[in-house]
């Protein structure tokens, strides 16, 4: 069953714009693509949902190829507070079944 | 609008003793979730159930691990005998999407941290 990919972890600064990819080559058809953020102690939260192209919500983008096969979380202008864990999420084939995959997260650090 | 909920928060059990959690999902969510999250990795989906039906349970290790959601509504998830790898952090999650749907918005309850000595 294949995995998810994200880089393990990345480090920015405050004001920055942080640019997260998941790699998800075996993504089902149909299925959305879903970045999650998850603080420690926490369970994960929601930030942004996409089936293709560009989406945009208040606190992040998501940009999806026409492919499908990669994401791209877009978090414009990171603060403090945005150091956490952030996970994407696909339902990726298996056989006749789809399963849900969660990558193993990129661990973001926002210094000040 | 409440979250999930989950009890215990956390539990400390001796290996091969039995244990039990507990879950409410968000009011009018058909699909639960239970995932074991191991220290610096990602989510690891256990059951999936749609009202009270099982969808996927394929990594659920069912030698030692059961879950039932009888009413559609809360659930449990019991191991027994608990070995000392099963220490984690267990995490309930709801969503309205209903099973073969595909959008993932879940949320999560804090989750039960469980350490096996």
């Amino acid at each position: 069953l294949a995995k998810t990919t994200q880089p393990i972890s990345m480090d920015s600064y405050e004001g920055q714009e942080v640019n997260i990819t998941c790699s998800h080559n075996n993504i089902a058809t149909n299925d959305y693509i879903t970045w999650y953020q998850q603080f420690p102690s926490q369970g994960p939260r929601f930030i942004i949902q996409g089936y293709k192209t560009k989406v945009t919500n208040e606190v992040a983008s998501l940009f999806i190829p026409a492919d499908r096969k990669s994401s791209t979380l877009s978090l414009p202008r990171v603060s403090l507070s945005d150091t956490a864990v952030y996970y994407c999420l696909v339902g990726e084939r298996d056989g006749n079944n789809r399963k849900l995959i969660w990558g193993l997260g990129t661990s973001l650090a926002v210094n000040p | 609008e409440a979250g999930v909920a989950q009890s215990p928060r956390y539990k400390i059990i001796e290996k091969r003793q039995s244990v039990a959690f507990w879950c409410n999902p968000i009011s009018g969510h058909a699909t639960l979730y239970w995932y074991q999250q191991i220290l610096g990795q990602g989510p690891k989906l256990l059951i999936q159930f749609q009202n009270n039906g099982v969808v996927d349970d394929s990594q659920l290790p069912k030698d030692r691990f059961s879950a039932e959601r009888l009413k559609g509504v809360d659930s449990t998830l019991k191991i027994q005998p608990a070995k000392l790898e099963d220490s984690a952090v267990y995490l309930c999650a709801s969503s309205l999407s209903r099973a073969g749907a595909y959008g993932y918005e879940q949320y999560f309850g804090p989750g039960t941290r469980l350490t096996v000595t």
